[in-house]
């Protein structure tokens, strides 16, 4: 069965640094994998997907993410955060007419 | 173009108790996927409905139940209501279904119904 493992329950960051969120899938073929966001009282916002082709793939807001089969590891990365970007983020791999989410990763700002 | 709408936003409810969610689609979408999530976790799929028939369904009892109408829009039932089913559930819309390992039809999702249970 698909699953997703976000290590890091809360992460810090200055306003202006970079960001890295991991996350690691358990899949048995070539996984479609997302990035979603969900800021308080919203629901999930699509940041960027994978499917295939090139590992690093662009999404909305400044974020990508790198595709890496060996480690089973799709991380998120900004290279300068904002303060807007505080907010709660999920990890997921598409299953059989579903999406399996990982526990989340909540991104605090500091000033 | 209006998104996916759900409807109440929040509802509180006692132990016992019935309820029911609403979700809209998004316009020309034709699938509705629900989702719950609990404080501090990441969703969980609970069913997905297509052509009026629940498609597939994840780990949850038959306390929850749903229904997808002719217009596509979907109802969420929890009977018998336990404090543990206290959580965000969240509605998502597709385009048909995505079955297959090398397809994948987008999910669009609302903004959720907050339900507590005393």
């Amino acid at each position: 069965a698909q699953s997703v493992t976000q290590p890091d329950i809360h992460i810090t960051v200055s306003e202006g640094a970079s960001l890295e969120l991991r996350c690691n899938y358990s899949y048995g073929a070539t996984p479609y994998l997302f990035w979603y966001v969900q800021s308080p009282g919203q629901g999930l916002q699509l940041l960027l997907k994978y499917f295939s082709g090139d590992t690093l793939v662009q999404g909305i807001k400044g974020f990508e993410a790198e595709f890496k089969r060996s480690q089973s590891s799709f991380n998120l990365r900004k290279p300068s955060v904002h303060w807007s970007d505080a907010a709660e983020y999920f990890c997921a791999v598409k299953g059989f007419q579903k999406l399996v989410f990982g526990t989340g990763t909540r991104l605090l700002v500091s000033p | 173009d209006a998104g996916v709408t759900q409807s109440p936003t929040h509802l509180i409810k006692t132990r016992g108790q019935q309820v029911t969610l609403r979700c809209s689609p998004k316009s020309g979408h034709d699938t509705v996927s629900w989702y719950q999530q609990a404080l501090g976790q990441g969703p969980q799929f609970i069913f997905q409905y297509y052509e009026e028939e629940e498609r597939q369904r994840g780990n949850f009892p038959d306390r929850f139940s749903g229904h997808q109408f002719p217009n596509y829009s979907s109802e969420l039932n929890v009977n018998a209501l336990l404090l543990g089913d206290s959580a965000l559930y969240l509605c998502a819309s597709s385009l048909g279904l995505a079955g297959a390992p090398s397809s994948y039809n987008e999910q669009f999702f609302g903004p959720g119904t907050r339900l507590t249970v005393l």
